[in-house]
């Protein structure tokens, strides 16, 4: 039984290219939250999405950042003309349909921005 | 919006003896106290919640106990053993049809042999 998957695990990129992050949630998941986590400090929420449905993107970047989920395919975290900023590890959670509170976390990925 | 301050922010303690770490909120909506276990480079993993019709959980060397009308809510490891070194994260949400999470800062413990 697979847990959430995260690709890439780390990733590289120059100032101004394109990151793109996926996450495949676990079997039978039809939730993903995203959240950021920067140097030596917790987790902040970004993005709740469902299949094809973005529910809450309170705390989106308002440039530069978008979210989708898929009718077929893993969640995609776009972040467009990086900065060094980015520069963090971002974590996938998913959890059952409605009514679950739990969230288990995929693995993350680590995105450098040199 | 939610905000959840953690404290301390760094624990050392000796192999055997007890941990305590813990946690206040603000929003007196949050109804959803979950734990989170992180180590080095690795996923944060869930071990142990409470939800807000609950005063204390247990599961083996661990509890976690909730007062909501002081709005904190505190974890408690018991025999803490080296493994248990990681960074902890406590998080409240609103939960109604989905949970976003507000976590805190850390804790930063460590278990010496």
């Amino acid at each position: 039984n697979a847990g959430v998957m995260q690709n890439p695990r780390h990733l590289v990129r120059r100032r101004g290219q394109e990151a793109r992050l996926r996450c495949s949630p676990m079997k039978g998941h039809s939730h993903v939250y995203w959240y950021r986590q920067l140097p030596e400090e917790g987790l902040k929420f970004m993005v709740y999405l469902q299949k094809e449905n973005i529910i809450d993107e309170s705390g989106m970047p308002k440039e530069r950042f978008s979210a989708e989920f898929p009718k077929e395919g893993p969640s995609i975290l776009r972040i467009q003309q990086v900065v060094r900023g980015d520069s963090a590890a971002y974590f996938c959670a998913s959890s059952p349909p409605a009514g679950t509170y739990e969230q288990y976390f995929g693995p993350g990925t680590r995105l450098t921005v040199t | 919006g939610e905000n959840v301050e953690q404290h301390p922010s760094t624990l050392s303690v000796q192999e055997g003896d007890s941990a305590v770490i813990k946690c206040t909120y603000s929003d007196s909506a949050s109804n959803y106290f979950p734990w989170y276990k992180q180590e080095l480079g690795k996923r944060p993993q869930l071990i142990i919640d409470i939800r807000s019709n609950v005063g204390e959980k247990k599961d083996q060397r661990i509890a976690v106990t909730l007062n909501k009308t002081a709005k904190h809510f505190s974890l408690h490891i018991t025999e803490t053993q080296p493994e248990d070194s990681a960074v902890y994260f406590c998080a409240a949400s609103q939960f109604t049809s989905y949970g976003k999470l507000t976590f805190g800062q850390g804790t930063i413990l460590t278990v010496h042999p």
